[in-house]
């Protein structure tokens, strides 16, 4: 069974570029859950996707938005891109949200 | 707000000493989980414990979560070099709609040193 696959696994964009990152879920999982890990902040929450809506939305601003496909395959954005955003962005899906997440290897984003 | 503090944040033991690292808040909890993360990877699960005074066991690592489902803490017996990465606890707690949102902690970075 194919684990949590992300692409890409590094990007470096400069601030107010937009940037799409993809996640495509163990298969028979519906929920996909975004999370921002950074050394000061650890993980924090972005937003959970179940059955292509938003489940669940985290403390983080309109520049960051998401999307979950009928496969359950799922996208996050971010747009207008701050230093700050600078973060490992991890994916993680499960089956229906909140018990055990299967992690993928997240995307590196470097803003510069 | 729910929050989870972990100690120590970072921690450094020779081989075959033995450690504990606690995860504490002052919300309850539905479950508490604990990851392991590796350089360069995203975690991985290790347990999940769901009553209060629960104790579980895996090979050398022992968790446990505390009668009022706000604390938990994870002892490795006999570090081996294998063990070293970052802890992360989790609690679950209910957001609705069937599902159920993860707090985590921001870790305990574990180094076994051979």
């Amino acid at each position: 069974k194919a684990g949590v696959t992300q692409t890409p696994r590094y990007l470096i964009k400069t601030r107010g570029q937009q940037v799409t990152l993809s996640c495509s879920p163990i298969s028979g999982h519906r929920s996909v859950s975004w999370y921002q890990q950074t050394p000061g902040q650890g993980l924090q929450f972005l937003f959970e996707y179940f059955s292509e809506t938003q489940r669940n939305k985290g403390n983080f601003p309109g520049r960051f938005s998401g999307r979950q496909f009928s496969n359950s395959r799922s996208e996050m954005n971010v747009s207008t891109l701050e230093l700050g955003d600078s973060a490992l962005y991890l994916c993680a899906s499960s089956l229906r949200g909140g018990e055990k997440l299967f992690f993928g290897s997240g995307t590196q984003l470097s803003v510069l | 707000t729910q929050l989870l503090e972990q100690s120590p944040q970072f921690l450094s033991i020779q081989e075959g000493e033995n450690l504990t690292v606690y995860c504490n808040s002052s919300s309850v909890f539905s479950s508490l989980q604990w990851y392991r993360q590796e350089p360069g990877e995203g975690p991985v699960l290790l347990v999940t414990v769901v009553t209060g005074g629960e104790v579980k066991k895996l090979k050398r690592l022992t968790f446990q979560f505390g009668d009022a489902r706000k604390d938990s803490s994870l002892h490795i017996t006999a570090a081996q070099p294998g063990d070293t990465g970052l802890y992360l606890c989790a609690g679950a707690a209910y957001s609705g709609a069937g599902s159920y949102q993860l707090t985590f902690g921001k870790g305990t970075k574990l180094s076994v040193i051979p």
